[in-house]
């Protein structure tokens, strides 16, 4: 059964740069037919696409957060991680990695990590 | 690119029926058959459901169905139960010469 797991920092300043890395087990992160993505989702709020990642490392990003956000993959550990720079408030939000192929839809979701931005 | 737009709020009696709309535009929802539909419970991640508008995942209750009629989309739950109460996101694909999606704003879907 394949799982994603998302982890990293549950606190960012202000103005740095928030970084989460998904980790995949229970299926490889090198298979052909899947992308890998990001999802957001703010508290009591929708969820927004950040970005997604093939394992050849190409990207596609949410025009509305592409000069902010960064995402990369690693083959070797089986996992994929976004950056996220120059962080207000309003990237405070629950973090999802998701898988989906070439089209939608999202299949596998990850738990969910919840990222505070304050000072 | 809009968020897709979705009723803030919903609700039916156990053994009801009910229709979550999902309404987008010709540069997405009406474009492509690839809408997909989240059921999120507080707390959880969002679980797929729906996906190109009308297929059903294995192990997903055949009373989730999914329609498309021009720029709306819409999901019906038949013989509601308590369990089905929670959030419902649509998605759909509108990508045309790159990838892309958008999510509606949600719908609180309750059981009375």
């Amino acid at each position: 059964q394949l799982q994603l797991q998302e982890s990293g920092p549950g606190l960012v300043k202000p103005s740095e740069t928030l970084s989460l890395t998904c980790t995949v087990s229970g299926g490889s992160i090198s298979s052909s037919s899947y992308y890998w993505g990001w999802i957001r989702q703010p508290p009591g709020k929708g969820l927004e696409w950040i970005g997604s990642i093939y394992y050849s490392g190409s990207t596609y990003y949410n025009p509305s957060l592409k000069s902010r956000v960064t995402i990369s993959v690693d083959t070797s550990k089986n996992q994929f991680s976004l950056k996220l720079s120059s962080v207000t408030a309003a990237d405070t939000a629950v973090y999802y990695c998701a898988r989906h192929g070439f089209t939608p839809p999202f299949d596998y979701w990850g738990q969910g990590t919840l990222v505070t931005v304050s000072s | 690119q809009s968020a897709l737009t979705q009723p803030a709020s919903v609700s039916g009696s156990p053994g009801q029926s009910i229709t979550i709309s999902c309404t987008g535009t010709s540069s997405d929802v009406g474009s492509y058959n690839l809408v997909s539909w989240y059921q999120q419970h507080p707390g959880k991640a969002p679980k797929l459901m729906i996906y190109e508008g009308s297929k059903r995942p294995s192990g997903v209750s055949n009373r989730f169905s999914g329609s498309k009629s021009g720029n709306t989309a819409s999901l019906t739950i038949s013989g509601l139960q308590a369990e089905d109460e929670a959030d419902y996101y649509c998605c759909s694909y509108a990508g045309s010469s790159t990838f892309y999606v958008v999510f509606g704003g949600g719908t609180k879907l309750t059981v009375l």
